[in-house]
């Protein structure tokens, strides 16, 4: 059964770095999203993009963020410079239309030091 | 604005005994609410949404608007039923508002 893959699983970096964490969303799905997770805190939505733009955005996704599909599997985030509350679990989803099922994938645990 | 509220951070339920796992929401228009589990190690996976009216894995969730619940339901819980299970809210601007998860586990 197809998944949705990220890479990598684990990144720790320095605060103001930029990082760029990777997805490759199901083959067929059109929808892209991504959300993070503070440790102990609730899964929030960041973004969704479709049809190489953003659709919508939360209000956490600020200047300091965004999201490209390089090519015709990967969608990426770029964190632009680290901060410490950056730190968390972000995760990619994706789905065939905008009101379908979204399919996780297992996540990268961004820490910033 | 808390969209979503699961109150219990931690249930535990014997084997066999009936579960609840409650949500309850805040929104004023039409939103569609999901479950959503996630195993130990595995990443998160859609349980059910309340338009399909469907059971999977003998949980139910019904959505009452007069009480702004979506409560998830389970008759017998099994020992494979131990999870984090997240509650989650989608607006008609297909934004996803996640409430804080309750951790269930089952006492074998």
């Amino acid at each position: 059964e197809p998944e949705v893959t990220q890479t990598p699983s684990h990144q720790v970096t320095q605060m103001g770095q930029e990082v760029i964490l990777r997805c490759v969303p199901i083959s067929n799905h059109l929808y892209f999203y991504w959300y993070r997770q503070i440790l102990g805190q609730k899964v929030e939505f960041l973004v969704s993009f479709y049809n190489n733009e953003i659709s919508e955005k939360s209000e956490i996704f600020d200047d300091q963020f965004s999201v490209e599909r390089p090519d015709g599997s990967n969608f990426t985030l770029k964190i632009r410079s680290t901060k410490l509350e950056d730190s968390a679990m972000y995760f990619c989803a994706s789905s065939e239309g905008r009101t379908d099922t979204q399919y996780f994938g297992p996540g990268t645990r961004l820490t910033v030091l | 604005a808390q969209r979503v509220t699961q109150p219990e951070k931690l249930l535990s339920v014997f084997k066999g005994a009936p579960v609840e796992l409650k949500c309850n929401y805040s929104y004023s228009g039409s939103p569609e609410l999901f479950w959503y589990v996630q195993y130990s190690r595995q990443r998160l996976q859609l349980l059910l949404r309340h338009i399909s009216r469907e059971s999977i894995k003998g949980f139910t969730a019904d959505l009452n608007k007069g009480e702004t619940s979506f409560h998830l339901k389970k008759p017998f819980a099994q020992e494979e039923d131990s999870a984090m299970y997240y509650c989650a809210l989608r607006d008609e601007g297909n934004q996803f508002y996640f409430g804080t998860g309750t951790s269930l586990t089952v006492i074998p």
